[in-house]
């Protein structure tokens, strides 16, 4: 069965520093795999995704994730956070031949002024 | 098209009750899913939809609960009899047809629903 591990509940970073969110998956084959953000009380938009090929993934706000095989890691990373960045974030793995995706407990993210 | 929509955004039932959630798609998605998702964990699958045909259940989707998609459009979530720990964000997600390049999903707002 596919899981998701997100090992860090909680961050804080200062405003304009670096970000990265760790995202362990375990599944057989090539999955398919994503990061969500969700701010209180909203649904899950979808940052950016990996399906194949470079394993270097660019997404929306300036996030950017690579796919490690060899560590089962798909981790997020941000150069520089906003305060708007602080929110709730999600890694999930999608069986490429399911419709359904399996999800982290999420990592709650804390900006400092 | 403006996304998944789902209604009522928030729902204060009391315990015993029955309630119905609804879920629009984007239009052209024939994937439909819902999830449920609790305080501090991650949104949990509950059933997923190709056109009309629901797919696969979850074992959390107890015989207090049913979905249907009658014409392979809109969506309800339907839970009977309800308890306290039925309280939660329930999600409902669209895509498109598997074999697309496009097969992540996206969500609605979800519906908050509270039991008291």
């Amino acid at each position: 069965a596919q899981s998701v591990t997100q090992p860090d509940i909680h961050i804080t970073v200062s405003e304009g520093a670096s970000l990265e969110l760790r995202c362990n998956y375990s599944y057989g084959a090539t999955p398919y795999l994503f990061w969500y953000v969700q701010s209180p009380g909203q649904g899950l938009q979808l940052l950016l995704k990996y399906f194949s090929g470079d394993t270097l993934v660019q997404g929306i706000k300036g996030f950017e994730a690579e796919f490690k095989r060899s560590q089962s890691s798909f981790n997020l990373r941000k150069p520089s956070v906003h305060w708007s960045d602080a929110a709730e974030y999600f890694c999930a793995v999608k069986n490429t031949n399911a419709g359904k995706s399996t999800f982290g407990d999420g990592t709650t993210l804390t900006v400092k002024p | 098209d403006t996304g998944v929509s789902q209604d009522p955004r928030h729902k204060i039932t009391k315990r015993g009750q029955n309630v119905t959630f609804r879920c629009d798609p984007i239009s052209e998605h024939n994937r439909l899913y819902w999830y449920r998702q609790t305080l501090g964990q991650g949104p949990e699958f509950l059933t997923y939809f190709q056109n009309e045909a629901q797919l696969e259940k979850s074992r959390l989707l107890s015989d207090r609960f049913s979905a249907e998609r009658p014409k392979g459009s809109f969506s309800t979530l339907e839970i009977q009899r309800t308890e306290q720990g039925d309280s939660a964000m329930y999600l409902c997600a669209s895509s498109p047809r598997q074999g697309s390049m496009n097969t992540e999903a996206f969500f609605g707002q979800g519906t908050r629903l509270t039991v008291v």
